[in-house]
């Protein structure tokens, strides 16, 4: 069974930095493309981040350029998303996805 | 970026009834289309890629059709479960975007 799991989530001051980690079993992860997802309170979806099954193919929302790294780490069957100069419009539930299965969220809240 | 848009936002039917989802996409996607189902409180759920393949453990009530730009969700006989809110994401081109969302609810 595909199974995600995602931790790392909480409160932040803006300007500040976390990581989110996302640990997957159930499927052959090292072959399987990634996602971070993000939904902001009473939004809709909006697609993140993805990293190819190697990582060394990574691709970003443009409003999270520059800011947020996505990596993944196969030995571990884990998959992050660190996320540097937060921003209040960054509060969200982030959604790791793959081989079209969700994770649980984790949510950010930015506040000061 | 590819903009895709739903309709209808919200849409009221009843336990039984036929209905359909239609999301349009601002430029050609060839059939790189998805629709997930999202219940309150709940993570998505994945339920058709490539615009007409159906998710595993997905009733077969639900349907997609389409290509191009313009695709459609179909759920045949709306069960009680089904009321929820439904998006599509082309993932086509990067970003991979998604559309606003249709809510679902019960009439």
């Amino acid at each position: 069974e595909v199974q995600l799991l995602e931790s790392g989530g909480g409160l932040v001051q803006p300007g500040g930095s976390l990581r989110l980690s996302c640990a997957a079993s159930g499927f052959i992860f090292s072959k399987s493309d990634m996602n971070w997802v993000r939904q902001a309170p009473g939004k809709g979806l909006e697609w993140v981040s993805r990293i190819s099954g190697s990582g060394d193919r990574t691709y970003y929302v443009d409003s999270v350029k520059g800011r947020f790294t996505i990596s993944r780490d196969n030995s571990k069957n884990t998959v992050y998303l660190q996320m540097n100069s937060l921003r209040a419009e960054d509060t969200a539930v982030y959604y790791c996805a793959g081989v079209w299965r969700w994770g649980q969220g984790t949510l950010v809240t930015v506040s000061s | 970026d590819i903009q895709m848009t739903q309709s209808p936002s919200s849409l009221s039917a009843s336990v039984g009834d036929r209905v359909t989802i239609t999301c349009r996409a601002s430029q050609g996607i060839s059939n790189y289309l998805a629709w997930y189902q999202q219940r309150p409180e709940k993570a998505p759920k994945s339920l058709i890629y490539d615009t007409s393949s159906l998710q595993s453990g997905v009733p077969s009530r639900f349907s997609g059709s389409g290509s191009g730009t313009d695709f459609t969700l179909t759920i045949s006989s709306l069960q009680p479960e089904d009321f929820a809110t439904y998006y599509c994401q082309q993932y086509s081109n990067y970003p991979h975007t998604f559309g606003q969302g249709t809510n679902l609810e019960i009439k």
